[in-house]
């Protein structure tokens, strides 16, 4: 069963304390992985998309990393206004494939000034 | 550009009540999706559509219903409504879907969401 685990569930830093996220994934054939930001009470905002393993992806202070098995989103210096929720998704390859997105729970990111 | 517009942002329904969600892009994109948020269950596919005329089954389609009578508008109908639909509603849409491109699909544009109470 294709599957999308993230870790951890939330993250409170300090301001430009730097981390990363985690996004474990099980799916049959990987076409892409995408990496969402989503501010209370709005819809998600599109990040990034990786498509095989060893690409890398940056925006500002975020960095998204690919494997065969996980994802990582690094955030560089985080600042206050980087407090989100983070969410990952895959999309799986196959016969049966329709291009759905499978979405992971999401890691809730708070940074304090 | 106003992008995916929803709604209404926020509604209260009654048990066995039906009402329509109301979803439109002025993006000219191909694929539209319905998704449903609930806490510590991620977003999840209820229905979909890659283009005017076709609509297919999403992970959770069961008490909803859809159409796709052109290409702006996919509006998502609840026709008895049900506590275990109680959730906030988003419409998403992308500039194509091809599962024989990679990525086709993935990059979606959200709406604000629509936060639906069923008593």
């Amino acid at each position: 069963e294709d599957q999308v685990t993230q870790s951890p569930e939330a993250l409170r830093l300090q301001e430009g304390e730097s981390s990363s996220l985690n996004c474990s994934y099980t799916v049959s054939g990987l076409r892409g992985l995408f990496w969402y930001r989503q501010d209370p009470g709005k819809g998600p905002e599109f990040l990034f998309t990786l498509y095989s393993a060893g690409e890398e992806k940056e925006k500002e202070r975020l960095k998204a990393t690919l494997t065969k098995k996980e994802s990582f989103l690094h955030i560089t210096a985080p600042k206050p206004e980087d407090s989100a929720t983070y969410l990952c998704a895959v999309q799986a390859g196959g016969s049966s494939n329709t291009g759905k997105l499978i979405f992971g729970q999401g890691t809730t990111l708070q940074v304090k000034p | 550009n106003a992008g995916v517009t929803q709604t209404p942002k926020f509604q209260v329904l009654k048990t066995g009540q039906s009402m329509t969600l109301q979803c439109a892009q002025d993006m000219n994109h191909e694929y539209m999706s319905w998704y449903r948020q609930d806490p510590g269950m991620g977003l999840r596919l209820i229905h979909y559509s890659v283009g005017a005329g076709i609509t297919d089954q999403g992970e959770v389609p069961n008490g909803y219903n859809v159409s796709r009578s052109t290409t702006e508008d996919f509006p998502l109908r609840l026709l008895s409504a049900a506590p275990s639909q109680t959730s906030v509603y988003f419409c998403a849409s992308s500039y194509s879907y091809d599962p024989r491109l990679a990525g086709a699909g993935g990059e979606l544009f959200f709406g604000e969401g629509s936060r639906l109470t069923v008593l």
